[in-house]
């Protein structure tokens, strides 16, 4: 079945550490996202690639980092800069067509004390 | 004022009644909108996606674009309890850009 995996589905981490979130996708798509969620906010764009070894910051990218090497994996580092870590994050992808569906990950909530 | 306003809820409705969820939007150069579900802790899951004026259905699903209002709905016939979940809507330029605009969700309780 094609899909997007993360993981783990729930992450802890004591204040200072830095920490890499997983995505990986086997849908073949070229572009792919990574959002934050918190209460009230919505979804807000942290970074996103629309090809391998390249991407853009999003609208809060400060504090975290990314890297894509393969068309299938974009993970997500939370550094010790961010500060306010604790969040839903959510990976997506999409075919790489700007306009097209995007597609969500199950999301990997991180809880940082 | 937020690109894309979505009223939060909660609204709750019997099971089998009609549901409405709506966004406004204030850019004119929206061209493509979607609809997400998401259930608690869950990622969001792709319900409809339209582009320009016009209606489309799924299933129990309506999907309905108003670009002279800035306006787009979801309507869901025959509600069932397991629809309880937060509905986002989703919309992007035709600019090229790949930044997705996202509404803040409603909530929807369908009461058995």
């Amino acid at each position: 079945d094609g899909g997007i995996t993360q993981s783990p589905k729930y992450l802890f981490r004591k204040e200072g550490q830095n920490v890499t979130l997983s995505c990986e996708q086997n849908l073949n798509h070229d572009a792919m996202y990574w959002y934050r969620q918190d209460p009230g906010q919505g979804l807000r764009l942290i970074y996103y690639s629309q090809i391998v070894n390249d991407f853009q910051k999003g609208d809060i990218a400060e504090g975290y980092s990314v890297s894509r090497e393969k068309k299938e994996s974009f993970p997500l580092t939370v550094t010790s800069a961010q500060k306010n870590p604790t969040a839903f994050y959510l990976c997506a992808s999409s075919i790489g067509v700007a306009g097209d569906e995007q597609y969500f990950g199950p999301g990997t909530r991180l809880t940082v004390t | 004022q937020k690109e894309v306003e979505q009223d939060p809820g909660p609204l709750s409705v019997p099971e089998g009644a009609i549901v409405s969820l709506n966004c406004t939007y204030s850019n004119s150069a929206f061209q493509y909108f979607m609809w997400y579900r998401q259930y608690s802790r869950k990622g969001p899951e792709l319900l409809m996606y339209t582009y320009s004026s016009g209606n489309k259905e799924d299933g129990r699903f309506t999907a309905q674009v108003d670009k002279s209002s800035k306006y787009i709905s979801l309507f869901i016939r025959d509600s069932q309890p397991s629809d309880s979940a937060t509905y986002l809507c989703a919309m992007i330029p035709t600019s090229g850009t790949y930044k997705y605009i996202f509404g803040t969700g409603t909530r929807l309780k369908v009461l058995a």
